[in-house]
């Protein structure tokens, strides 16, 4: 089992690019979801799914989009980047929503 | 709305102490309290998982409360090893999503 993996580790950005964090896991979880963790806060919840072909919006969705076409795959896509975007994120997942979390190794994103 | 309290947000004791990690929320509606471990540059790794209906649980040497009524969970780490340093974070889990802490990060000193 591989568990949660993201693609990149590291990435930097010019303001207005896109890009898309990938997160897959082999757990067949049906649970999946994307935060943010900035330095003296808390993980905040971008988007999550509770399964393939439903996603929805968690407390800082903006400048974002998801999609769950299949169980294994919740892709982040940054629609046009901006320094507050600047961030380390985190997919996560579980069987169920409120379940123990499995967390993937994160991506730190750099938006210049 | 729930928010979800973790003091101090450093700690550092002697090797081979017994310690307790603090988290206070202020919505006792919670389904379950969950302490996580992150290491530095690392994902979160699942501790423990208190369900609302239980006062605690236990994994080797971690101990974790929960206190609805007060709305506090402990974490207790019995004999700390220089391995255990680490941020710890908890999260209580809302109806639709988990409201974390900002972590207490913990260094124990050989």
């Amino acid at each position: 089992n591989a568990g949660v993996t993201q693609t990149p580790k590291f990435q930097v950005l010019k303001t207005g690019q896109s890009m898309t964090l990938q997160c897959a896991q082999d757990m067949n979880h049906e649970y999946m979801s994307w935060y943010r963790q900035d330095p003296g806060m808390g993980l905040r919840l971008i988007h999550y799914s509770v399964g393939a072909g439903i996603t929805d919006q968690g407390e800082v969705p903006n400048g974002y989009n998801v999609s769950r076409s299949t169980t294994e795959d919740f892709p982040l896509r940054l629609l046009s980047a901006a320094p507050s975007q600047t961030s380390v994120y985190f997919c996560a997942s579980s069987p169920q929503r409120r379940d123990t979390q499995y967390f993937g190794p994160g991506t730190r994103l750099t938006v210049l | 709305k729930q928010e979800v309290t973790q003091i101090p947000a450093a700690l550092s004791v002697p090797e081979g102490e017994n310690l307790v990690l603090n988290c206070s929320f202020t919505d006792s509606a919670i389904y379950n309290l969950q302490w996580f471990r992150q290491d530095p540059g690392k994902g979160l790794t699942s501790l423990l998982l208190i369900q609302s209906s239980q006062r605690e649980q236990t994994s080797g040497r971690l101990n974790a409360s929960l206190d609805k009524s007060s709305g506090r969970s402990t974490l207790y780490i019995a004999a700390s090893q220089p391995g255990d340093s680490a941020t710890y974070l908890c999260a209580g889990q809302s109806n639709y999503q988990l409201i974390w802490g900002a972590g207490t990060k913990l260094i124990i000193k050989p």
